[in-house]
């Protein structure tokens, strides 16, 4: 079945450091994929995607590069802020024939803390 | 335009207690979802609805029952508490054609 794997967490960073969060997919077919993250006490949002191979997903300076060869969509920012640390959720929608209805499998979530 | 909001916000059950879980969006998507996320752990689809009068089961089912009588609510309810059922739990919706799935601000449910 369908499966999303993120790197082990927390990660922990200095403000203008460089972020890498690796995401790895296993898909049947050719799905979307997605960033979302949540910060303390709220709900999941979108914060970039990518709906088939090669495509580049960029939101807020972060981005992320759909990887079919790979089977990955790391996400990576130049330079993070304080206000950046918040749980990264890679997910994939399952497509299959237009039946799929748009579920998503998600990873563990990876938590982001960025101090000063 | 509140979004997709969700009721309580946190709530203490005892072992065989019912509660439902209310979830509410107002974006006039076709298309919502219930997920659970356990702690240190992604969200996994519990039910999921792509119109009003129809639903069908996620990846973890079983204990939880949903309805969808209008296309604004999607109630998520437990019959017979139990401590697996502890967990954080999202409402998500999406117009059926968009990809963007919207959450609510979560319920968080301790059952003991």
């Amino acid at each position: 079945g369908n499966s999303v794997t993120q790197m082990e967490g927390p990660v922990t960073l200095s403000e203008e450091a460089f972020l890498t969060i690796n995401c790895t997919y296993t898909a049947t077919g050719y799905p979307s994929l997605f960033w979302y993250v949540q910060y303390p006490g709220e709900g999941l949002q979108l914060l970039l995607k990518a709906t088939k191979a090669d495509d580049k997903g960029s939101n807020k300076g972060f981005e992320a590069t759909y990887r079919k060869e790979t089977t990955s969509f790391h996400l990576e920012k130049g330079s993070v802020q304080v206000s950046d640390s918040a749980v990264y959720f890679c997910a994939l929608a399952h497509n299959a024939g237009g039946t799929s209805y748009g579920k998503l499998t998600f990873g563990q979530g990876t938590i982001l803390t960025v101090h000063p | 335009n509140a979004g997709v909001t969700q009721t309580p916000k946190f709530r203490i059950l005892k072992i065989g207690q019912s509660m439902t879980l209310q979830c509410t969006q107002d974006m006039n998507h076709n298309y919502m979802y219930w997920y659970r996320q356990d702690p240190g752990m992604g969200l996994k689809l519990i039910y999921y609805s792509v119109g009003a009068g129809i639903t069908d089961k996620g990846e973890v089912p079983n204990g939880y029952n949903v309805s969808r009588s209008t296309t604004e609510d999607f109630p998520l309810r437990l019959e017979l508490a139990a401590p697996s059922q502890t967990s954080v739990y999202f409402c998500a919706s999406r117009h059926r054609g968009l990809e963007t799935q919207y959450f609510g601000p979560g319920t968080r449910l301790l059952v003991l």
